[in-house]
């Protein structure tokens, strides 16, 4: 079936330091791929969405490609701050449209 | 305005009450979700409905029963509590289809003692 494989945290960074969380898949088809944030206390945000190959997901300064030849959808981004301090989940939903796959999630926390 | 809402935030009971928590979506969305998210922030899909009808039924014991009123609304009532239950139970919702995203509410904290 249909999975999401997501580093395993905890992930400490410096202020500006970049960021890389990996995410691989196996899905059947081209499924669309997604990155969530949650902050502490709060619900799943969604962060950014890619739908086909190739197409790049951004916001808030963070980026994700989806890459079908290495089935991957890394989160980045190049300066990560304090207020990003957050777990990150990756998450795809199946070429039916019925069943949504979550990472374990990556928690992250950016130290001053 | 709250596109989706939960209502208790925190529920404390003791084991063997029943509870339930209410959710409601203002999205118009015809897909709603109940997931439970254990203290190591694992998020399970429990249930999925499609305009009142579940169409996902993951394996969770029979005392959980969702029930949906209406499209807008996906309430999860839960029978002779147990200490494992305690979680973070989140609802969502979606427009269905594989090109949408899920809104999540802000989650109900369950503790039981």
């Amino acid at each position: 079936g249909d999975s999401v494989t997501q580093m395993e945290g905890p992930v400490t960074l410096s202020e500006e330091a970049f960021l890389t969380i990996n995410c691989t898949y196996t899905a059947t088809g081209y499924p669309s791929l997604f990155w969530y944030v949650q902050y502490p206390g709060e619900g799943l945000q969604l962060l950014l969405k890619a739908t086909k190959a190739d197409d790049k997901g951004s916001n808030k300064g963070f980026e994700a490609t989806y890459r079908k030849e290495t089935t991957s959808f890394h989160l980045e981004k190049g300066s990560v701050q304090v207020s990003d301090s957050a777990v990150y989940f990756c998450a795809l939903i199946s070429n039916t449209g019925n069943q949504f796959y979550f990472g374990t999630g990556t928690s992250l926390t950016v130290i001053p | 305005d709250t596109a989706v809402s939960q209502t208790p935030k925190y529920l404390v009971t003791q084991m063997g009450n029943d509870k339930s928590i209410k959710c409601e979506q203002n999205l118009g969305h015809d897909t709603m979700y109940w997931y439970k998210q254990d203290s190591k922030k694992f998020l399970k899909i429990m249930f999925s409905y499609n305009n009142k009808e579940l169409i996902i039924n993951e394996t969770v014991p029979n005392r959980f029963s969702p029930k949906s009123p209406d499209k807008a609304h996906l309430n999860l009532h839960i029978n002779s509590l147990e200490l494992g239950d305690s979680a973070v139970y989140f609802c969502a919702s979606s427009r269905g289809g594989n090109s949408y995203e899920q809104y999540f509410g802000p989650g109900t904290r369950l503790t039981v003692t």
